[in-house]
């Protein structure tokens, strides 16, 4: 059964900062992963989405990466702003594709003004 | 242009009751799914539909059914509300099978059972 963590559960940081997530998985054998933002009280904004033939994927200053032999994956975040305080969460799709995501806990991030 | 909507957004009810919420998606999706989000904030899915398979997890009680009348809806009925089912509730869709293509997600029905 999967099993995804996310470290650290909660970071605060000045803005401007560059700042790493961290996602683990205890099945290898996924099909992908994917990172998500939620703002409180609201539902859940796609960022990311890496195949489990890819290494990394960008977008803006957002940057993921993949290591399936690891079961690991970074969110890289470049020149942290206000506007990036939110949840991040992985999510990792594996077993039978229709079993759905398997979230982890979130990571609450803080961007200090 | 909403991709996947629910309603209703809240929803209060007492223990015992027997209530649904609705899910659509304009994306031409093929699957769709069912999370729960309980007070800590943890997602868990509950069900994945498409056209040929219902999937349910092992621990959703069997109060909870989902019911699609079309492809581009998947409801959730709950009968004999309980206090533990109050959560957030998101429908989520994605191309056919799923198994390569992002899962995109409803904005979520606050469920509060008194």
């Amino acid at each position: 059964k999967q099993e995804v963590t996310q470290i650290p559960a909660a970071l605060s940081v000045p803005e401007g900062e560059n700042l790493v997530l961290n996602c683990s998985f205890t099945d290898s054998a996924i099909y992908n992963l994917q990172w998500f933002r939620q703002d409180p009280g609201k539902g859940l904004t796609s960022l990311l989405l890496i195949q489990s033939s890819q290494r990394e994927q960008t977008s803006g200053r957002l940057n993921a990466s993949l290591d399936k032999s690891s079961g690991r994956s970074t969110l890289y975040i470049a020149a942290s702003q206000p506007g990036d305080s939110a949840t991040y969460l992985c999510a990792a799709l594996s077993g039978g594709g229709a079993d759905g995501l398997t979230f982890g806990k979130g990571t609450h991030l803080i961007i200090q003004p | 242009d909403t991709a996947v909507s629910q309603t209703p957004k809240y929803l209060v009810t007492q223990m015992g009751n027997d209530k649904s919420i609705k899910c659509e998606q304009n994306l031409g999706h093929d699957t769709m799914y069912w999370y729960k989000q309980d007070s800590k904030k943890f997602l868990k899915i509950m069900f994945s539909y498409n056209n040929k398979e219902l999937i349910i997890n092992e621990t959703v009680p069997n109060r909870f059914s989902p019911k699609s009348p079309d492809k581009a809806h998947l409801n959730l009925h709950i009968n004999s509300l309980e206090l533990g089912d109050s959560a957030v509730y998101f429908c989520a869709s994605s191309p056919a099978g799923g198994w390569s293509y992002e899962q995109y997600f409803g904005p979520g029905t606050r469920l509060t059972v008194t």
